[in-house]
């Protein structure tokens, strides 16, 4: 089945403590992103990657970091998480198999609460 | 700058009657728009698109309508299911983007269907 999956789901910690969300898809997708939600927002890009050891910054970067060393896994690092971090996060793999419309298949989301 | 705007936070219809969702966007540079649902606990799912070259694209129960002059879209549920209700999110992408995957998402819209 094609998924992409997310780790943990629910996550709460204090500040400053670094914690990584861990995200993998196996639908052999190159480009990867992280998106979160907040209320009266919608989404917003944090970060995405193009393919292996290329990332970027999307949208709302600051505090956040990323890696991709493999094509499957991009996990999304907070070495010093603050309070605005809390949200609800989604990891998100795209599919061109529509031509130049990039699905997007997100992960079922991680929500995240900072102290 | 909120590019892609849903200005109607929720919407309550009652079954079998049609629901339209409605989404205004600023950038003209957009080409292609998708419609994303979303569950409670899930990530949200691809429903539908429209490239910028059409003004209609339909779908069983579900038709999206464009219209580039007022920068406007909107989706037409036809009729509404209480398995319907959910958060459904407007997407915009734009090519130049340069296939970062990117897509450029509204605030979102509630629909309750009411059996």
């Amino acid at each position: 089945e094609a998924q992409v999956t997310q780790n943990p789901r629910y996550l709460i910690t204090v500040t400053g403590k670094k914690l990584t969300v861990t995200c993998s898809q196996n639908m052999n997708h190159e480009y990867m992103s992280w998106y979160r939600q907040d209320p009266g927002l919608g989404l917003r890009q944090i970060y995405y990657s193009m393919n292996v050891e290329v990332t970027d910054k999307g949208d709302v970067p600051e505090g956040y970091k990323v890696s991709r060393k493999e094509k499957r896994n991009f996990p999304l690092i907070l070495e010093s998480p603050s309070p605005n971090q809390t949200s609800l996060y989604f990891c998100a793999s795209t599919s061109y198999d529509l031509g130049p419309v990039p699905e997007q298949f997100f992960g079922p989301g991680t929500r995240l609460t900072v102290l | 700058d909120q590019q892609v705007k849903q200005n109607s936070p929720s919407l309550s219809v009652q079954e079998g009657r049609i629901s339209i969702l409605n989404c205004d966007y600023t950038n003209s540079m957009f080409d292609y728009f998708l419609w994303y649902k979303k569950y409670p606990a899930e990530g949200p799912t691809f429903l539908i698109s429209i490239s910028s070259i059409k003004d209609k694209n339909e779908d069983g129960r579900f038709t999206v309508f464009l219209n580039k002059s007022a920068k406007h879209l909107s989706l037409h549920i036809v009729p509404s299911q209480p398995g319907d209700s959910a958060v459904y999110f407007c997407a915009a992408s734009a090519n130049g983007s340069g296939n970062t995957g990117k897509l450029i998402f509204g605030q979102g819209t509630t629909l309750q269907v009411k059996p």
